[in-house]
């Protein structure tokens, strides 16, 4: 059985400040490993993504994130907030190479991100 | 291209009534997978279907159930609704399903509230 576990389900930082949302997964298969960011009254956004090869995975916005096997982590980071970095955000994982369940994503709890300027 | 359609984007029913929620997904995916987000358990997937049979399930009762047409819109039913199933669903839809890795892309949601 996959798992995600979100540290800190809410995060406060300054305007400018660096970004560090952290998440630990559990998988049984090399996994997938996702973040997304929901905005109020709005589906799911893809940040970032590793599947396979590099892993440092640059995403949209400005945010990255490291795959570390060793640590089973896949923390997200941004080196400097924006007030429209407001939102709350998901780590996600999902079957990896020889899984069969793909189509399944399993959803850490969230982290909502709170800016102050 | 469009994106991940959802119908009816609020929905307000009664315990014991059931209701159908719609999913259309983007043109040309064929994979249709359904979560539910609420405060307390979180983003929670519910099944997911691929050429019209279903391919995974989560661990939700037999209330829960769904469909696939063979036009790739889906369809998921909740039955003798209960208090507790008040929450966001949300539909995503990817382009194949098992074999690989595709990109979920997620709807804006079904918002229902069962009073």
């Amino acid at each position: 059985a996959q798992s995600v576990t979100q540290l800190g389900s809410h995060v406060s930082v300054s305007e400018g400040a660096l970004v560090l949302l952290r998440c630990n997964y559990s998988s049984s298969v090399p996994p997938y490993l996702f973040w997304y960011v929901q905005y109020p009254n709005q589906g799911l956004q893809l940040l970032l993504k590793y599947t396979t090869g590099a892993t440092l995975v640059k995403g949209i916005n400005g945010f990255e994130a490291e795959f570390k096997k060793s640590e089973t982590s896949f923390h997200l980071t941004k080196p400097s907030a924006h007030m429209s970095d407001a939102a709350e955000y998901f780590c996600a994982v999902s079957g990896g190479a020889g899984g069969t369940s793909y189509g399944k994503l399993t959803f850490g709890q969230g982290t909502i991100l709170t800016v102050h300027p | 291209k469009a994106g991940v359609t959802q119908t009816p984007r609020y929905l307000i029913k009664t315990r014991g009534q059931q209701v159908t929620l719609s999913c259309s997904p983007i043109s040309g995916h064929r994979s249709v997978s359904w979560y539910q987000q609420t405060p307390g358990q979180g983003l929670q997937f519910l099944f997911e279907y691929f050429s019209e049979t279903q391919r995974n399930k989560g661990n939700f009762p037999g209330r829960f159930s769904g469909r696939q047409f063979s036009n790739s819109r889906s369809e998921m039913n909740v039955s003798t609704l209960e208090l507790g199933d008040s929450a966001l669903y949300l539909c995503a839809s990817s382009l194949l399903s098992g074999i690989s890795y595709n990109e979920q892309f997620f709807g804006p949601g079904t918002r229902l509230t069962v009073l």
